[in-house]
């Protein structure tokens, strides 16, 4: 069965330091993935999406993530965070019938606490 | 341009009522999807509608839960006779070509 594990439920850093997300998955195929981050009080908002090609992809934020088939990752990075970064972080793979990604399964989730 | 609103915010329901959850997609959206999202877990499917088709309920929990999308817009959720195990938020998603899903803020229900 598909699953996504985000090893760790929170994560805090100082402000300024860089930034890992870990996200694993399993799936048969090849996955659509992503990332998404939901502040309090409000909807979750999508980061970043790999579906093919280069395996490092960019998004919004700064964020970024890196596809490594042979581990069945896609973590999540980011060189120097801020305050407004804090929030909780969702990965996903997407899922579906014939090649539409259409379920997305998810992740538990991962807290990011920002020191100051 | 507008995103998904979703309504209400916030709905607190004696155990036994009945509760409708609306979501008003993005204009031109296609697909549709409910999640449940409980407290400190990242969301469960529920159901998807590509226009006013229901695709796959498979998620919903029990034949208390219905969703419906008469023309293939506005949806609604409904839950009868609610259970406390139903509290939870409740997203709505839209999407152009079902790859990527754009949220809404959700529902809070609250069962008491």
């Amino acid at each position: 069965a598909q699953s996504v594990t985000q090893p760790d439920i929170h994560i805090t850093v100082s402000e300024g330091a860089s930034l890992e997300l870990r996200c694993n998955y399993s799936y048969g195929a090849t996955p659509y993935l992503f990332w998404y981050v939901q502040s309090p009080g409000q909807g979750l908002q999508l980061l970043l999406k790999y579906f093919s090609g280069d395996t490092l992809v960019q998004g919004i934020k700064g964020f970024e993530a890196e596809f490594k088939r042979s581990q069945s990752s896609f973590n999540l990075r980011k060189p120097s965070v801020h305050w407004s970064d804090a929030a909780e972080y969702f990965c996903a793979v997407g899922r579906g019938p014939m090649d539409s990604n259409y379920q997305l399964i998810w992740g538990a989730g991962t807290k990011l606490i920002i020191k100051p | 341009g507008a995103g998904v609103s979703q309504s209400p915010r916030y709905k607190v329901a004696k155990r036994g009522q009945d509760v409708a959850l609306r979501c008003d997609p993005i204009s031109g959206h296609v697909s549709l999807f409910w999640y449940q999202q409980a407290l400190g877990q990242g969301p469960e499917f529920l159901t998807y509608f590509q226009n006013e088709a229901q695709l796959d309920k498979s998620g919903l929990p029990s034949d208390r839960f219905f969703a419906e999308r008469p023309e293939g817009s506005v949806s609604t959720l409904k839950i009868q006779r609610t259970q406390q195990e139903d509290s939870a938020v409740y997203l709505c998603a839209s999407s152009l070509s079902a790859d990527t899903q754009y949220f809404g803020p959700g529902t809070r229900l609250t069962v008491l």
